[in-house]
């Protein structure tokens, strides 16, 4: 089956810990992003990559990084700098070819405590 | 003013009934527009998208652009209870990249059998 994963799905951190949620894509896609979704907030891009091993700044990056080091995998750290880190994650992927349509996996709940 | 605005609702319907969700736009450079389904704690699929202005049909759905208005809508006919879920609306200028998707907030809806 084709898709995208991320994993875990729940995720309790302390604060002060750096957490590290995985995505992984088997779309052959070449673009994927990351998004926060809170409450009444809709979908924020946190980032995005449109090839390996670049990736650049959404709009609300901070706290936040990512790496690119193949074309299937795109995992978002959460530092212990991001101020406000509980939310749902949502990661993303797209063909740049088909222009409009992005993928999302099921997404990952992260609770500090 | 926001570049996509959408109302939260949220939204509850008897069965059976027509449902329309809409969206407002101020950027006239929007040129595709989709709608995602959002179900509870899960990610957002595709379920319709349309170029430019017009109407597209798919099964119980309708997707309707007035760009003149700058105004969008999603019917559903003969709502069921398995379309409770939020509805995101999004969009994108021609020639833009492909992680500059604008989403509204999103509508919950709940259908009541």
């Amino acid at each position: 089956d084709g898709g995208i994963t991320q994993s875990p799905k729940y995720l309790f951190r302390k604060e002060g810990q750096n957490v590290t949620l995985s995505c992984e894509q088997n779309l052959n896609h070449d673009a994927m992003y990351w998004y926060r979704q809170d409450p009444g907030q809709g979908l924020r891009l946190i980032y995005y990559s449109q090839i390996v091993n670049d990736f650049q700044k959404g709009d609300i990056a901070e706290g936040y990084s990512v790496s690119r080091e193949k074309k299937e995998s795109f995992p978002l750290t959460v530092t212990s700098a991001q101020k406000n880190p509980t939310a749902f994650y949502l990661c993303a992927s797209s063909s740049l070819a088909g222009g409009y349509e992005q993928f999302f996996g099921p997404g990952t709940r992260l609770t500090v405590l | 003013q926001k570049e996509v605005e959408q109302d939260p609702g949220p939204l509850s319907v008897p069965e059976g009934a027509i449902v329309s969700l809409n969206c407002t736009y101020s950027n006239s450079a929007f040129q595709y527009f989709m709608w995602y389904r959002q179900y509870s704690r899960k990610g957002p699929e595709l379920l319709m998208y349309t170029y430019s202005s017009g109407n597209k049909e798919d099964g119980r759905f309708t997707a309707q652009v007035d760009k003149s208005s700058k105004y969008i809508s999603l019917f559903i006919r003969d709502s069921q209870p398995s379309d409770s879920a939020t509805y995101l609306c999004a969009m994108k200028r021609r020639g833009a990249g492909s992680y500059q998707l604008t989403f509204g907030k999103g509508t919950k809806l709940s259908v009541i059998p």
